[in-house]
């Protein structure tokens, strides 16, 4: 059964700074990962879609990186504005189509 | 991507009433889902749903609580049965195609409340 954790839980950082949020899952046998952002108390849009035969995917201020084999995923945000501020979710896939989330990191980017 | 649109955004309901959830998707998707996201809490898969078929619920989900509909490949709904503060949560859609390097996309939730 794939278990996916967020590092960290929360993080709170001044505008500007550059992060990384940090993804793990025990079955590296996926077809692919996908980041996703959360507003509070809203629905889920996606950031980013990784292959699992890519290493990289980037969108504007953001990368993310894939390391199958070791199942690890990062989500780097560069210089971060208070828009960013929300709940960011890892979910890889393996199967048809289910996907399995993570507990996700809570983000706080303050002006 | 495609868009899905997801209402109610939000309700409150008295415990042992039923609310049904709809989605609509612009375009033809093969597959949705839907999942539960119980306070601080991430998103749990509750049922596939398939055209012309019977969902498939996840353990711990039973058809009886949470029915759900797809008449065609661009409409569906869950309706939450019987229910009680234990059932308050966002709900969630989803839709994707079938093939498997394709992005899933989301509705916007319905933020449920039962006093």
């Amino acid at each position: 059964k794939q278990e996916v954790t967020q590092i960290p839980a929360a993080l709170s950082v001044p505008e500007g700074e550059n992060l990384v949020l940090n993804c793990s899952f025990t079955d590296s046998a996926i077809y692919n990962l996908q980041w996703f952002r959360q507003d509070p108390g809203k629905g889920l849009t996606s950031l980013l879609l990784i292959q699992s035969s890519q290493r990289e995917q980037t969108s504007g201020r953001l990368n993310a990186s894939l390391d199958k084999s070791s199942g690890r995923s990062t989500l780097y945000i560069a210089a971060s504005q208070p828009g960013d501020s929300a709940t960011y979710l890892c979910a890889p896939r393996r199967g048809f189509q289910k996907l399995v989330f993570g507990t996700g990191t809570r983000l706080l980017v303050s002006p | 991507s495609a868009v899905i649109s997801q209402k109610p955004s939000r309700d409150i309901c008295q415990r042992g009433t039923s609310l049904t959830i709809q989605c609509q998707v612009d375009s033809q998707v093969t597959m949705m889902f839907w999942y539960r996201q119980q306070p601080g809490q991430s998103l749990t898969l509750i049922a596939t749903a398939n055209q012309g078929s019977e969902a498939t619920y996840e353990s711990g989900f039973v058809i009886d609580k949470f029915p759900i509909s797809r008449p065609n490949l661009t409409f569906s709904t869950l309706t939450v049965s019987n229910m009680s503060p234990e059932d308050s949560s966002i709900y969630l859609c989803s839709g994707a195609d079938s093939f498997y390097d394709t992005e899933a996309f989301f509705g916007q939730g319905t933020r449920l409340t039962v006093v």
